[in-house]
């Protein structure tokens, strides 16, 4: 089963927006609504930021938001801050053979 | 609020057996509502889910196919926690490890543990 795949790096100015795509496929993110993304800042393990596609945990700032287009999740930060600066991960549902599949990753810079 | 803490050698030489611990605060590890795993993070293979268990009535356990004939996860429930045994690992093995949690009836990693780096070599 492969990675889902994510670019590499984003980045962009504070304040403003920018979006992180994670590609599957039919069997993982494209058949359940089951994509999660999290941020992962240096020496520090993953943090849980969107659930269900765009489901936001409690304590996640609203500037975070998810959505998926058949086989393609996407993940806005809006309102970029210096504090945002981190990798993130998409997941995936893969059914009950492969169970779990991740992101490539993604590394956002503020500039 | 759910804590994970995790233990275990951070060195393990070629062809032996690595074996981490997950001990759970906030809820317990037999519980119905719960599904423990075990997911690892390299440079070469990025974040990979290893394998997880439950409860429901009698324990459940799952594993990704890379590893399967390798892994074992086992509870512990005298101390509330669960462990991870990767047998006959190779540099390849060499990863930062981590427990999670995901609430049952969901996918999603929900806290984790602090990771422990775990390094194969001869």
């Amino acid at each position: 089963q492969s990675a889902l795949t994510q670019p590499a790096s984003v980045s962009g100015s504070p304040g403003q927006s920018i979006t992180i795509s994670c590609t599957g496929t039919s069997s993982d993110v494209g058949n359940y609504n089951l994509v999660s993304w999290y941020q992962q800042h240096p020496g520090k393990a993953p943090k849980l930021i969107i659930y269900e596609v765009n489901y936001r945990p409690s304590g996640v700032s609203g500037r975070f938001s998810g959505s998926k287009s058949g086989n393609t999740a996407s993940l806005t930060i809006s309102g970029l801050q210096a504090e945002d600066e981190a990798d993130y991960y998409c997941c995936s549902y893969a059914g009950s053979i492969i169970f779990y599949v991740f992101g490539t990753g993604t590394k956002v810079t503020v500039l | 609020q759910v804590q994970l803490q995790q233990s275990g050698p951070g060195l393990v030489k070629t062809s032996q057996t690595l074996s981490l611990t997950c001990a759970i605060s906030g809820d317990t590890v037999s519980s119905n509502s719960a599904v423990w795993n075990w997911i690892r993070q390299s440079p070469s293979r990025g974040l990979e889910w290893l394998g997880r268990i439950y409860y429901r009535s009698e324990w459940y356990g799952d594993y990704a196919l890379s590893v399967k004939s390798r892994i074992t996860i086992n509870p512990d429930t005298s101390k509330n926690q669960f462990s991870l045994q990767l047998n006959s690992v190779t540099p390849e093995d060499t990863a930062v490890y981590y427990c999670a949690r995901y609430p049952s009836g969901k996918s999603y990693f929900d806290p984790w543990g602090q990771g422990t780096l775990v390094t194969v070599s001869s």
